[in-house]
């Protein structure tokens, strides 16, 4: 079944404890990018890839970072969690960004708290 | 910055209603526009692409007005199952690649 898989669905940490989220897609897309969602605030974007190796600043980047070694994986990492990124982070994938023919598909998001 | 913006309503209307939702852009060059939906909690769904010639899908129908640089959604005969926010979505440059860029939503509540 063609999806995008995030692990953990949720997490609760503490403030400084390094953790990942992982995001993997097995539909061969090149696009992938994550998104953390907060009430009032919409969707905003962390950090996006538009191929291996390739990655840029979405709007909300600081506390976070990413790699793209694979196709297939989009971690999102936060070195020092604090609380203001509890938040649902949403990671996506589309065959290419902004095409007609390949919509974004989603995870099922991931609840992060930080205390 | 490029920017999406959309009533965040909430629009509460009767079932049997059409409703209406717009959404502007600001990037003249913006191609490709979509509309997703979202319920409480869950990922973001794609609902229809919209084209420059408008296009129809059941009982939703989509419009591109790019000389005022707005879309529009219209839901006829809204169901309850409609109840949803509506997530209006631009790429940022110009062709077909690009950023995709989310609007905050709309929110739409359908009553019995």
């Amino acid at each position: 079944e063609a999806q995008v898989t995030q692990n953990p669905r949720y997490l609760i940490t503490v403030t400084g404890k390094k953790l990942t989220v992982t995001c993997s897609q097995n539909m061969n897309h090149e696009y992938m990018s994550w998104y953390r969602q907060d009430p009032g605030l919409g969707l905003r974007q962390i950090y996006y890839s538009m191929n291996v190796e390739v990655t840029d600043k979405g709007d909300v980047p600081e506390g976070y970072k990413v790699s793209r070694k694979e196709k297939r994986n989009f971690p999102l990492i936060l070195e020092s969690p604090s609380p203001n990124q509890t938040s649902l982070y949403f990671c996506a994938s589309s065959l290419r960004s902004g095409s007609y023919n390949s919509p974004l598909h989603f995870g099922n998001g991931t609840r992060l708290t930080v205390t | 910055r490029k920017e999406v913006e959309q009533d965040p309503g909430p629009f509460n209307v009767p079932e049997g209603a059409t409703v209406a939702f717009n959404c502007t852009y600001s990037n003249s060059a913006s191609q490709s526009f979509f509309w997703y939906r979202q319920d409480c909690r869950k990922e973001p769904k794609l609902l229809m692409s919209v084209y420059s010639s408008g296009n129809e899908d059941g009982r939703f129908t989509a419009q591109l007005n790019r000389a005022s640089q707005y879309i529009s959604l219209l839901i006829r005969d809204s169901k309850l199952s409609d109840s949803a926010t509506y997530l209006c979505v631009v790429n940022d440059r110009g062709g077909s690649q690009g950023n995709l860029i989310f609007g905050k939503g709309t929110k739409l509540s359908v009553k019995p």
